[in-house]
């Protein structure tokens, strides 16, 4: 089945610590996304790669970090300089400039940081 | 302004009945309109997009675009309870770019 997997669904960490949210795809779409949901918000871009080896900031790319090796993987990671990381993290994918716009979610990854 | 706006709700539509939403956005050269279906605890699901000006039917699903009014909107025909979710208007700026700006997204209840 195709799809996009992010793994954990949920994380807890302590303050202070830097944590990598994992999301992967074999739809072979170009593009992929990083967001982050609030309660009550809608969702925020923060970073993306449209090819590989290559990636954006978003709107509020300060305190996360991202890699590009695979066209199949985009990894986030989650600084200690993030000020607020407790969110609702999503991945996603789309085909690409040719092939359309639309975006597919991954299941989400809930990060607790206490 | 916002760039896209949505009523956060909650909309209350009894079953059986035509649930409205709808959704502004800001820039004129906006080229392309999504509706994603969130479930509470849950990642968005796509459900439809439109390109054009005009109505696109899925099912029981419409999208309106009117893109002079700078307005997309979301009907939903037969409105069941399992359509109770929020739902999330994107708009991409223009063609070459592929972000997203979400709205906040509408709380609809189909009321059994």
């Amino acid at each position: 089945d195709g799809g996009i997997t992010q793994s954990p669904k949920y994380l807890f960490r302590k303050e202070g610590q830097n944590v990598t949210l994992s999301c992967e795809q074999n739809l072979n779409h170009d593009a992929m996304y990083w967001y982050r949901q609030d309660p009550g918000q809608g969702l925020r871009l923060i970073y993306y790669s449209q090819i590989v080896n290559d990636f954006q900031k978003g709107d509020i790319a300060e305190g996360y970090s991202v890699s590009r090796e695979k066209k199949e993987s985009f990894p986030l990671t989650v600084t200690s300089a993030q000020k607020n990381p407790t969110a609702f993290y999503l991945c996603a994918s789309s085909k690409g400039l040719e092939d359309g716009y639309e975006q597919y979610f991954g299941p989400g990854t809930r990060l607790t940081v206490t | 302004q916002k760039e896209v706006e949505q009523n956060s709700g909650p909309l209350s539509v009894p079953e059986g009945a035509i649930a409205s939403l709808n959704c502004t956005y800001s820039d004129r050269g906006s080229q392309s309109f999504f509706w994603y279906r969130q479930y509470s605890g849950k990642s968005p699901e796509l459900i439809m997009f439109i390109y054009s000006n005009g109505d696109k039917e899925d099912g029981r699903f419409t999208a309106q675009l009117n893109k002079a009014s700078q307005y997309v909107s979301l009907l939903i025909r037969d409105s069941q309870p399992s359509d109770s979710a929020t739902y999330l208007c994107a708009v991409n700026a223009f063609f070459g770019n592929e972000k997203l700006t979400f709205g906040t997204g509408t709380r609809l209840t189909i009321i059994p």
